[in-house]
């Protein structure tokens, strides 16, 4: 079955620390990749996606990820978290030989940003 | 623009009951797709609707049911419900339910069964 695994459940950095966030899904076809970010009390909203081209993107409030294709990953960084950043982190994926948009959740990281 | 609105928030019913949910898109997007958030299972795929039709259906017994109207509202109806229902209920709408289209997530519905 197609599944997307996020590698921590919980991580707990200092400000200014540098973020990396794992993310590895198991789907042989072509897939659009995101991830959401849900700060408390707000909606999930869209940090970034991949659809094609450079396997680097940047989304917003300065994160990034990069496509390993060979690895089926896309894993999240920063380079110097903030305290705003607090939040869960869900990867998702879009396998697209399916109809529609269904995305297929990984089960979340809980980023913890200590100032 | 007003964002994804879903009533009621929050809801408790008991073991058997049925439930209806309400998400109203943005203004303009067609797409309304569903979502359940449980601790245990995460985020999970119910549902999605394009122009009233379901165009995608996750892996969930058929007690759970949604349809869209011809405003793109839609409604998803979780029948005999039972005490592993209780979950976040999302939902999200895209423009034109393309793979590039982004989605916009509600604030959910919280229904709890007792």
């Amino acid at each position: 079955a197609q599944s997307v695994s996020q590698h921590n459940h919980h991580v707990i950095l200092s400000e200014a620390a540098s973020l990396e966030l794992g993310c590895n899904y198991s789907y042989g076809g072509t897939v659009n990749l995101f991830w959401y970010v849900q700060y408390p009390g707000q909606h999930l909203q869209l940090l970034l996606k991949y659809f094609s081209g450079d396997p680097l993107v940047k989304g917003i409030k300065g994160f990034e990820a990069e496509f390993i294709k060979s690895k089926f990953s896309f894993n999240l960084r920063k380079p110097s978290v903030q305290w705003s950043d607090t939040a869960e982190y869900f990867c998702a994926v879009n396998p697209l030989n399916q109809a529609g948009t269904a995305l297929i959740f990984g089960k979340g990281t809980t980023l913890s940003v200590s100032s | 623009k007003a964002g994804v609105t879903q009533t009621p928030r929050y809801l408790i019913k008991t073991r058997g009951q049925q439930v209806t949910l309400s998400c109203s898109p943005i203004s303009g997007h067609r797409s309304v797709s569903w979502y359940q958030q449980t601790p245990g299972q995460g985020l999970q795929f119910l549902f999605e609707y394009f122009s009233e039709t379901q165009r995608n259906k996750g892996n969930f017994p058929g007690r759970f049911s949604g349809r869209q109207f011809s405003n793109s509202r839609s409604e998803m109806n979780v029948s005999t419900l039972e005490l592993g229902d209780s979950a976040l209920y999302l939902c999200a709408s895209s423009l034109l339910g393309l793979t590039d289209n982004e989605q916009f997530f509600g604030p959910g519905t919280r229904l709890t069964v007792l």
